[in-house]
C-alpha cells in the first residue's frame, strides 16, 4: 500500500514549457487535490476533483489544468511554465471531500 | 475572510523542554481542524482531526486540543526526532476546501 505517490520528483523547466505532473492513490479515495507550497504563503489549493468524473477550481488555478483520468490518478498541467510556477506541488486524496486529507511526497518545479 | 494564523513561526526547545503551538482561526463554520507534520522535503503527515470545542486527541508526546478560537498542539519532553514543521488547516461546513496557515518549525535540541 503506497499510498499517494507522485511523479517527477524534481523538474526543472524553460519558461514556455509545458509538462504533465502525475498523481496516483491506492487507498480506493474519492476525492483528489493539487496544492501549491512556497515559502511564507503556506498550502494553496490550485484545484480539486470531489469524486471521479468531477474538477473544480480551488484558490490559485490561474495557469494550469487538471484531469481526473480514473478513480487513482488525477494529473496537472501547466501549458506555459512561468517563473512565478517555481514552487513544490503536492497531491492530496481524502476518501471522501471534507474528510482526512492524506499527501504525496511532492514535486519540486523549477522554471527558469 | 477566512484566516488561519500560527505562532510562533519558529521554536527552538531543549529535549524534554515542553511547550506549545498555536493555531488560531476565523472562520464561518469551522467543520474541522487538522493538524499535520511535515519533514522537511517530504509531503505533510497527518497527526490528529478535531470538531468541537473542548475535544482532545493524544498521541505519544503530542496533545491537541480546541477551543471556539484556537487550537493547541502540546509537546511534552519532545525528543531530538520530533523536529519539523507542524501545520495547522481548517475545513468549513460552507466549502470542500481545507486553508492551512504557514506553519511552526519546531528544533529540539540533544
Amino acid at each position: 500500500n503506497a499510498g499517494v505517490t507522485q511523479t517527477p520528483k524534481f523538474q526543472v523547466l524553460k519558461t514556455g514549457q509545458s509538462m504533465t505532473l502525475q498523481c496516483a492513490q491506492d487507498m480506493n479515495h474519492n476525492s483528489m487535490y493539487w496544492y501549491r507550497q512556497d515559502p511564507g504563503m503556506g498550502l494553496r489549493l490550485i484545484y480539486y476533483s470531489a469524486s471521479e468524473g468531477t474538477t473544480d477550481k480551488g484558490e490559485v488555478p490561474n495557469g494550469y489544468n487538471v484531469s481526473r483520468l480514473n478513480k487513482r490518478e488525477f494529473s496537472l498541467r501547466l501549458e506555459s511554465a512561468a517563473p512565478s510556477q517555481t514552487s513544490v506541488y503536492f497531491c492530496a486524496s481524502s476518501e471522501f471531500s471534507q474528510e482526512t486529507q492524506y499527501f504525496g511526497p511532492g514535486t519540486r518545479l523549477l522554471v527558469l | 475572510e477566512d484566516q488561519v494564523t500560527q505562532s510562533p513561526e519558529a521554536l527552538r526547545l531543549q529535549e524534554g523542554e515542553s511547550s506549545s503551538l498555536n493555531c488560531s482561526y476565523t472562520v464561518s463554520g469551522l467543520r474541522g481542524l487538522f493538524w499535520y507534520r511535515q519533514d522537511p522535503g517530504k509531503g505533510p503527515e497527518f497527526l490528529f482531526t478535531l470538531y468541537s470545542a473542548g475535544e482532545e486527541k493524544e498521541k505519544e508526546r503530542l496533545k491537541a486540543t480546541l477551543t471556539k478560537k484556537e487550537s493547541f498542539l502540546h509537546i511534552t519532553a519532545p525528543k531530538p526526532e520530533d523536529s519539523a514543521t507542524y501545520l495547522c488547516a481548517v475545513q468549513t461546513y460552507i466549502s470542500n476546501q481545507f486553508y492551512f496557515g504557514t506553519g511552526t518549525s519546531l528544533t529540539v535540541i540533544p
